[in-house]
């Protein structure tokens, strides 16, 4: 059974960075079975989906975010992490982290069947 | 704004049966990209209720259903439960933003 959590700080000051990490526990980031997502639903709104990274490193970032965002991977940790930079009250949400599993052999989504639990973190000084 | 656009709210009496629209445009649904649906219980993650349009994952109720049909996608929720009450979302792809992962608003089920 595959699991996800999420960790970071929940309170984070305007204009600074946004860090948070995904630790998977029940299979392998490089088995190459998941794409490694990044989700968020802000207060009052609904959720929008920041980015994702592949085993290989391989990146898609939400257009809207791309110039704040950077996902990496360690796969020695197997945990994937997130940064988002010059924050602002707007990127005050619960972020979770999701595996959407993929079979490359047929290009086919099994769709974001494992989430994390949710962090909160607020922007404020 | 959403790519893809869903009604803001739904409800229905229990046993009754509700459908949820999410709508998009020949970038996306309208491009045969496949649509995803979530439901979001409040306090919780999201879960995984279809995938790839139409298919159930294993342990979500039968009483759950997915289609689509050119430029939009539905759900469908039969028999209506009390417990059935939560936030609903669809997600799809972006051709015109490759590898885009775009959700819908989100649609909140009230069980009257």
């Amino acid at each position: 059974q595959v699991k996800l959590q999420e960790s970071g700080p929940g309170l984070v000051k305007p204009s600074q960075t946004l860090s948070l990490t995904c630790t998977v526990s029940g299979a392998s980031i490089s088995g190459g079975d998941y794409y490694w997502s990044w989700i968020r639903r802000p207060p009052g709104k609904g959720l929008e989906w920041i980015g994702y990274i592949y085993y290989s490193g391989s990146t898609y970032y939400n257009p809207s975010l791309r110039s704040r965002t950077t996902i990496s991977v360690d796969t020695s940790r197997n945990e994937f992490s997130l940064k988002l930079s010059s924050v602002t009250a707007a990127d005050t949400a619960v972020y979770f982290c999701a595996g959407e599993m993929y079979d490359y052999k047929i290009q086919y989504s099994y769709g974001m069947d494992v989430w994390g639990q949710g962090t909160t973190v607020t922007v404020s000084s | 704004q959403s790519v893809l656009t869903q009604p803001p709210s739904v409800s229905g009496a229990p046993g009754q049966r509700v459908t949820i629209s999410c709508t998009g445009s020949s970038s996306n649904i309208g491009a045969g990209l496949d649509v995803h649906w979530y439901q979001q219980l409040p306090g919780t993650a999201p879960k995984l209720l279809i995938y790839g349009n139409d298919y159930r994952p294993s342990g979500v109720p039968d009483r759950f259903s997915g289609s689509k049909f050119g430029t939009s996608a539905s759900l469908a929720i039969t028999g209506l439960q009390a417990e059935d009450e939560a936030d609903y979302y669809c997600q799809s792809y972006d051709s015109s933003l490759s590898g885009s992962r775009v959700f819908g608003g989100g649609t909140k089920l009230t069980v009257l």
